[in-house]
């Protein structure tokens, strides 16, 4: 079956830190692959996403992602957290050529310690 | 960037009553939206998926009765909840793309409604 896994639900990293939250996928073909952020009240925001072509992605606000097909992995990474990333985490996944199907993971919320 | 709202943000209502809730793309036009539904601690779950002017495909396992959807015009798709009940209390978001159901386009998500059935 399709799925989609944040085994973090919960992460606390201290401001400066460096940051990863991971994904794991279970799908048939590599499928398309996203990163959302959701902050309290507002809606979820694209952070990165991958299709194709060069498996380390950038994203916004200095975020970045690593497509490993042998892990069916697609870790978030940031290398120095500020206070501001402190929010919800949410990987999807979505077939290829159809961005309707897509599936979400629990999401892993990121707290930032001063 | 394209923006989506939604209205209401949060809304009681008493079991039995129908509550409607509102999705707008406010810089674009949305060919399509979507509409997903999240439970504390858990995935957002897609409910259906609508183009202008059609009616909504939904996915299985929801309601379509119940889940009523109307994407009348480029900019607004409604979900009215007919005769809610405790159990349809959750947290339902939005989202439209530019794009045709099935392309690549992404989605741009609305901040969601808090749906209280008492």
């Amino acid at each position: 079956a399709q799925s989609v896994t944040q085994p973090d639900i919960h992460i606390t990293v201290s401001e400066g830190a460096s940051l990863e939250l991971r994904c794991n996928y279970s799908y048939g073909a590599t499928p398309y692959l996203f990163w959302y952020v959701q902050s309290p009240g507002q809606g979820l925001q694209l952070l990165l996403k991958y299709f194709s072509g060069d498996t380390l992605v950038q994203g916004i606000k200095g975020f970045e992602a690593e497509f490993k097909r042998s892990q069916s992995s697609f870790n978030l990474r940031k290398p120095s957290v500020h206070w501001s990333d402190a929010a919800e985490y949410f990987c999807a996944v979505a077939p290829r050529y159809n961005n309707n199907d897509m599936r979400f993971g629990a999401g892993t919320r990121l707290t930032v310690k001063p | 960037g394209a923006v989506v709202s939604q209205h209401p943000s949060w809304v009681i209502c008493k079991s039995g009553t129908s509550v409607k809730i509102e999705c707008r793309s406010l810089d674009f036009q949305a060919t399509t939206m979507f509409w997903y539904r999240q439970f504390p601690k858990q995935s957002l779950m897609l409910m259906a998926t609508s183009n202008e002017g059609s009616k909504a495909t939904y996915e299985q396992g929801v309601e379509k009765d119940k889940f009523l959807i109307n994407h009348a015009s480029l900019t607004l798709s409604t979900l009215t909840v007919t005769s809610a009940h405790p159990e349809d209390s959750s947290f339902y978001i939005c989202s439209a793309s530019p794009g045709l159901a099935g392309a690549r386009d992404e989605q741009f998500f609305g901040p969601g409604t808090r749906l209280t059935v008492l």
